[in-house]
């Protein structure tokens, strides 16, 4: 089974438009991180943030803001107004910390439309 | 501060050839991770080292992949013989520590076995 599942595979927006990248985990521990990555045309992969599991809170961050629920095993990414430099593939990942395991999702593709 | 390093970035070998990656991470920081990202793929976590001790090689084949983290600095990744399909991207990261710690990530090798 999937650790980290990313169920939208490409997205396509027009710029300014908001955008919500989904994102479903799974594990059994109960301390466990999450994080978000961005990967560029370039191809390196680019931290934007990270969350551990007994922070709930959400997260804003200019433009991008962080939905983590734990009832649903869910993170989700948004960004808002979106902009041509937006576009890139979304990777979001789980880190357990049980044999310390890092698992990434097969990634969302966005593409902003100017 | 100076990011992960990797060389090359290209290599192109015929199958049943050894191919071999190098890595440089970010000063100070203790874990370095080997990834295969398969094209249209998220990356696949292939082995973890904390310094020069190996964390977790569960994934990587051993049949024909090594690594190695002497001196607990730079890593090489080595493929013999290669196949196919381990055309890929081999990514090297690297972090403070394990676990709870974002990864930083290099540029990326890119392989082709023809």
């Amino acid at each position: 089974a999937q650790k980290v599942t990313q169920a939208q595979t490409e997205i396509s927006v027009v710029e300014k438009e908001d955008v919500t990248l989904d994102c479903v985990y799974e594990t059994r521990d109960t301390t466990y991180y999450l994080f978000w990555y961005k990967q560029p045309p370039s191809g390196e992969l680019v931290f934007l943030i990270r969350r551990n599991s007994f922070d709930e809170q959400n997260e804003i961050s200019g433009r991008y803001s962080w939905n983590f629920q734990k009832s649903t095993s869910s993170f989700n990414f948004t960004i808002t107004a979106s902009q041509v430099v937006d576009s890139a593939v979304y990777f979001c990942a789980l880190s357990e910390n049980t044999g310390n395991q890092f698992y990434f999702g097969t990634g969302t593709s966005l593409t902003v439309i100017p | 501060e100076a990011g992960v390093a990797q060389s090359p970035r290209y290599k192109i070998i015929e199958k049943r050839q050894s191919v071999a990656f190098w890595c440089n991470p970010i000063s100070g920081h203790a874990t370095l991770y080997w990834y295969q990202q398969i094209l249209g793929q998220g990356p696949k976590l292939l082995i973890q080292f904390q310094n020069n001790g190996v964390v977790d090689d569960s994934q990587l084949p051993k049949d024909r992949f090594s690594a190695e983290r002497l001196k607990g600095v730079d890593s090489t990744l080595k493929i013999q013989p290669a196949k196919l399909e381990d055309s890929a991207v081999y990514l090297c990261a690297s972090s403070l520590g394990t676990a709870s710690y974002e990864q930083y990530f290099g540029p990326g090798t890119r392989l082709t076995v023809t």
